[in-house]
């Protein structure tokens, strides 16, 4: 299994441009979520899905950050406009129903806004 | 709101020796975690732990779980250098998927 994949691993942008972090959850996992982590306030959780549909939202910072999920082996995380303090790494995870809900984590998106 | 304390933060210690890092929650739970990060990595699972009393063990690393006391360990016996990396306990919220991390551990093992 190739286990969690992210796209882009790195991300350079200006401020107020958007940005757009991608993410496929390991197959046949239910759940996927996506997390934030910063020195300052270590990992967040931002949004969870359950078979595709939004479950919690309540970690998403404000009305700039958007989270899709599409099908069962897609989402995205957009932010517009972005600024220099969403600078941190995105991780996504995900986790199987009916098991120990153990999530596995993708490799992380490095994003720097400037 | 489920909150939950690792100390220490931070634990500088010698190769050879033997130490142990907490994890306190709040509220009731019936899951813990424990991961591993390496600088500039990602989160690696070391350990699942879904009843009181449960212990596990890998190599040079025990973990357990007291849901009594709402604590958990994560024992480390004859360190040596490749233990160093960042350790995380997670706890999950009773009823629902999600997790709730802990500040995370940055552990430094000196030769």
């Amino acid at each position: 299994d190739a286990g969690v994949i992210q796209s882009p691993r790195h991300e350079v942008t200006e401020m107020g441009q958007e940005v757009t972090l991608r993410c496929k959850p390991i197959s046949g996992h239910d759940y996927l979520f996506w997390y934030r982590q910063t020195m300052m306030r270590g990992l967040e959780l931002l949004i969870y899905f359950n078979n595709n549909v939004p479950i919690d939202d309540s970690g998403m910072p404000e009305d700039r950050f958007s989270a899709k999920m599409p099908n069962a082996s897609f989402s995205t995380l957009k932010i517009q406009p972005s600024e220099p303090r969403d600078s941190a790494v995105y991780f996504c995870a995900s986790s199987e129903a009916g098991t120990s809900y153990e999530q596995y984590f993708g490799p992380g998106t490095r994003l720097t806004v400037t | 709101e489920l909150k939950v304390e690792q100390n220490p933060l931070f634990l500088s210690m010698q190769e050879g020796k033997n130490y142990t890092i907490y994890c306190n929650y709040s509220t009731t739970s019936d899951r813990l975690y424990w991961y591993r990060q390496d600088p500039g990595k990602s989160l690696e699972s070391l350990f699942v732990l879904l009843s009181n009393g449960a212990v596990k063990q890998e190599g040079r690393l025990m973990a357990s779980l007291d849901t009594k006391a709402r604590l958990s360990t994560l024992h480390i016996t004859a360190a040596v250098h490749d233990l160093s990396a960042t350790y995380f306990c997670a706890v999950g919220n009773f009823g629902n998927e999600k997790l709730t991390f802990g500040t995370g551990t940055r552990l430094t093992i000196i030769p």
